[in-house]
This record gives C-alpha cells, sequence and structure tokens, in this order.
C-alpha cells in the first residue's frame, strides 16, 4: 500500500513571496490532517478535512493561511506572504473510516529567508 | 486548556533501558499514541493506549493511568537506531486531531 505523498519535500523562499505545498492520501482515507512543526516542538494542527470538508481550521492563520481538498482526495496549502517564523516542517497525514491511527507523510520542510 | 509534558532530553546506552514519562491534562481524552520521529523524517506509530495498564510490543511497552493523566514508554535492550524523537500524544475526542506534546530526544550511545 503507497503511504501519504506529499511535494516538494524542501522549499525556500524570501519573506513575502507565496508557497502552496501538495498532499496525496493513503487512497480510501477520508480524513486529511495538515501539521505544523516547528524545530524542537511536536506538530501541531492546522487544518482537518472529513472529505472535502473542513471539520477544523481553528488554528490556521486564516489572513496568510489557505487550504483546500478537492473531490475529497488531494489537499494544497498555501501560504501567502510568507513570514519567518512560518519556517517549519508541514506535515500531512490521513486515516481511514472508523480508525484512530494517523499516517503520516514525509513532509516538506520549509525556510523562510 | 491543553498540556502535554514531556523530558526535553534524554541519554542511555545500547543494551540498556529506558522509561519516557508524559503527563497531560486535556478536555477530552480518547487515548494515548507515542511516536517515533527519526530527524527529517515523518512520525511513525509506536503505540495507542487507550484503557489503563501496560501495553507490550516487541522492545518497546507503553503504560497508561488515566486517573493521573500519566502515561510512559518503556525501551528495551535499547540499540543506535532507538536515537529518534518520541511525541507522546493524545487523542481527545474520536474523530478529532491529536495534541502532540514537545518530544522527547533520545540519544543512544555505545
Amino acid at each position: 500500500e503507497a503511504g501519504v505523498a506529499q511535494s516538494p519535500r524542501y522549499k525556500i523562499i524570501e519573506k513575502r513571496q507565496s508557497v502552496a505545498f501538495w498532499c496525496n492520501p493513503i487512497s480510501g482515507h477520508a480524513t486529511l490532517y495538515w501539521y505544523q512543526q516547528i524545530l524542537g516542538q511536536g506538530p501541531k494542527l492546522l487544518i482537518q478535512f472529513q472529505n472535502n470538508g473542513v471539520v477544523d481550521d481553528s488554528q490556521l492563520p486564516k489572513d496568510r493561511f489557505s487550504a483546500e481538498r478537492l473531490k475529497g482526495v488531494d489537499s494544497t496549502l498555501k501560504i501567502q506572504p510568507a513570514k519567518l517564523e512560518d519556517s517549519a516542517v508541514y506535515l500531512c497525514a490521513s486515516s481511514p473510516p472508523i480508525d484512530y491511527e494517523q499516517y503520516f507523510g514525509p513532509g516538506t520542510r520549509l525556510t523562510v529567508t | 486548556g491543553q498540556n502535554i509534558d514531556q523530558p526535553t532530553e534524554m541519554t542511555a546506552t545500547e543494551g540498556a533501558i529506558v522509561q519516557i514519562n508524559c503527563t497531560y491534562q486535556t478536555s477530552g481524552f480518547n487515548g494515548l499514541f507515542w511516536y517515533q520521529q527519526h530527524a527529517g523524517e515523518a512520525p511513525t506509530f509506536l503505540s495507542y493506549n487507550v484503557l489503563d495498564g501496560l501495553e507490550e510490543k516487541g522492545r518497546f511497552s507503553s503504560f497508561l493511568s488515566r486517573s493521573k493523566g500519566y502515561s510512559y514508554l518503556l525501551l528495551k535492550e535499547l540499540q543506535m537506531k532507538d536515537s529518534a524523537s518520541y511525541l507522546c500524544a493524545v487523542y481527545p475526542q474520536a474523530g478529532t486531531a491529536l495534541i502532540f506534546g514537545k518530544g522527547t530526544t533520545l540519544s543512544v550511545s555505545s
């Protein structure tokens, strides 16, 4: 079974630029999560989708971050404009229906200079 | 509020046993996860406890006391490859995201 795919793996941008990340969850997984992991800390939820609907986006900085999940499969996370404090690893995870375990992708390491 | 505490760093030698503690205070509790994360890689699932007691899986065991808001991960017969960050995460309600602690970086030396 293929795992959660993410791209790009690394990205370096200057502050005030825009960036987008892509995630392809495991086939059949209805729930998709985007987490932000700052160096030395645990992952923090940004947004959770159930199929193509948003379940929780309470910690998403909506003035600069946006996310969508078209057709309940792939998802993109966008930052516009980026700030220095957005430097982090962005992890995508998915879970199947009626299951608690979350499967993580390899993450995208973003550096904002 | 939500609070999950675990030590920042621990060191141990090959072949030894190490216990990583985690205490939590969350508004809901539907289970506790332990994940292993090697540097630059994604977290990988180690264990899930929802009832009190000890769950053993090979060299790794995890314990939960819901009344004390306490869990630990026990790693036996340590190997160099066990050097990683260990993340404690609470599952507050069914269908919600996990709340992670900051992680414990374990360094295993020979």
